[in-house]
């Protein structure tokens, strides 16, 4: 049984087009993570929500919004998609310890 | 500046060869530190978790922190080729909803 996992595992769409990333964990965790990583590999948080309330919000844009609808999943939807939204983008969970457990994350291509 | 330095390599080395990755870090705040191994289209796994400065080891891995020199590293011993991946280090402040700031890792590769 996969830990965490995220659907889709690719994703290519258009420009100004909205996508959703879903993702679930089956550990138990209370606290669930969005990361994005570029390019050149860094690896840089996104959001964090503990049981399902949100407790980290970087500097992302409007455009991106999570939703917990229980605290062993969280998802995430993009609206208004950009070139510079493509990314690899991770799905983590955690017990209240910075030991992060990581999906196999999802490869985001705007065209 | 970036709160977290680390060398991207590439870093290739013989089979058998020990291997030393480095981070270093600007947030005095930091008190957590993790080393995640991470494969080509996989998402990253922890490979050793430290709290404050001092060494730990686990098997053929050995994990330092030097909190007075704000430097971490990380020590493969006999590399195998099944070691090649990055290592990306990362560090938490703690004290509460961790939020973990990464290093942009280093890619090993150990030649057969």
């Amino acid at each position: 049984d996969t830990a965490v996992s995220q659907t889709p595992k690719y994703l290519v769409t258009q420009m100004g087009n909205d996508k959703s990333i879903k993702c679930e964990q089956n550990l138990g965790h209370d606290t669930m993570y969005w990361y994005k990583q570029d390019s050149k590999k860094f690896l840089k948080i996104m959001f964090s929500y503990n049981n399902k309330e949100l407790i980290i919000n970087e500097t992302v844009p409007n455009r991106f919004s999570p939703k917990s609808p229980d605290k062993a999943h969280l998802n995430l939807h993009i609206n208004s998609l950009e070139l510079g939204d493509s990314a690899v983008y991770f799905c983590a969970s955690s017990f209240g310890t910075e030991k992060l457990f990581f999906g196999s994350g999802t490869q985001l291509s705007v065209l | 500046q970036k709160e977290v330095e680390q060398d991207p390599g590439p870093l290739s080395v013989p089979e058998g060869a020990i291997v030393s990755l480095n981070c270093t870090y600007s947030n005095s705040a930091f008190q957590y530190f993790m080393w995640y191994r991470q494969y080509s289209r996989k998402g990253p796994e922890l490979l050793m978790y430290t709290y404050s400065s001092g060494n730990k080891e686990d098997g053929r891995f050995t994990a330092q922190v030097d909190k007075s020199s704000k430097y971490i590293s990380l020590f493969i011993r006999d590399s195998q080729p099944s070691d090649s991946a990055t290592y990306l280090c990362a560090m938490s402040a703690g004290g509460g909803y961790q939020k973990v700031t990464f290093g942009t890792g280093t890619k090993l590769q150990v030649i057969p």
